[in-house]
């Protein structure tokens, strides 16, 4: 049990262009979903946590408006990266949450 | 605040020899510890947890985990390691009054040969 999906797995794009990222919890509800950024060989870096039905509070210096977090559902939470740039090449992981905190497989941005 | 430490970027180990990876902590109150593993370009991986009771805690694959309160501390352990061990552990500790929001350290690679 407690399996979380994220899609898609990488995804490449072009400067300018906006991307999605959906994570799912395929097998339990979870109340709250985090959504981590992770740069080479460095350690996981909160961006923001996602609660069912409102906004999701974002960390110092991560823009709210840059990316934009959705948690529509109990199973889905999405993290839009607008108008990405090279900069935001990152891999981009979420978790899901009930009583802890299983994580995704990660999805790696590429932006040309 | 809390924070988690893992004081070694890298450990290399010979196949068969036991292994430990480092961490310490700091937190207020008691703490909730874990420890995950991340295999190239995938997600993390839950080994084991510390919340309360005995101090020596078993995981996944082999693993094991030993709270020492006196010493804030939580090392990772195998008996014996396998090549197929190699990869990157996080420690981590979730946050005080933050739901299960988790600090983690910065992680350690680790590496084992033949």
């Amino acid at each position: 049990g407690a399996v979380v999906s994220q899609h898609p797995s990488w995804v490449i794009c072009k400067s300018g262009t906006s991307v999605k990222i959906e994570c799912r919890s395929l097998d339990f509800q979870a109340t709250t979903m985090f959504w981590y950024r992770q740069f080479p060989k460095q350690s996981l870096m909160l961006m923001a946590t996602s609660n069912e039905g409102s906004k999701a509070t974002y960390e110092q210096g991560v823009e709210k408006d840059k990316f934009l977090i959705n948690h529509a559902s109990l199973t889905l939470s999405t993290l839009t990266v607008t108008s990405a740039h090279p900069e935001d090449s990152s891999f981009y992981i979420c978790s899901a949450s009930s009583s802890e905190q299983f994580f995704g497989p990660g999805t790696r941005l590429t932006v040309l | 605040a809390q924070s988690v430490a893992q004081p070694e970027d890298q450990v290399n180990v010979a196949e068969g020899n036991p292994l430990t990876v480092k961490c310490t902590y700091s937190v207020s109150g008691n703490p909730y510890l874990f420890w995950y593993v991340q295999y190239p370009n995938r997600g993390l991986q839950f080994l084991l947890k510390y919340i309360t009771g005995d101090n020596l805690v078993k995981g996944s694959y082999g693993f094991e985990a030993e709270f020492n309160k006196s010493q804030t501390s939580f090392h990772l352990k195998k008996p014996s390691a396998l090549v197929s061990d190699s990869a990157l552990y996080f420690c981590a500790v979730r946050v005080t009054g933050g739901g299960n929001k988790l600090t983690f350290g910065t992680g350690t690679q680790l590496k084992v040969e033949l």
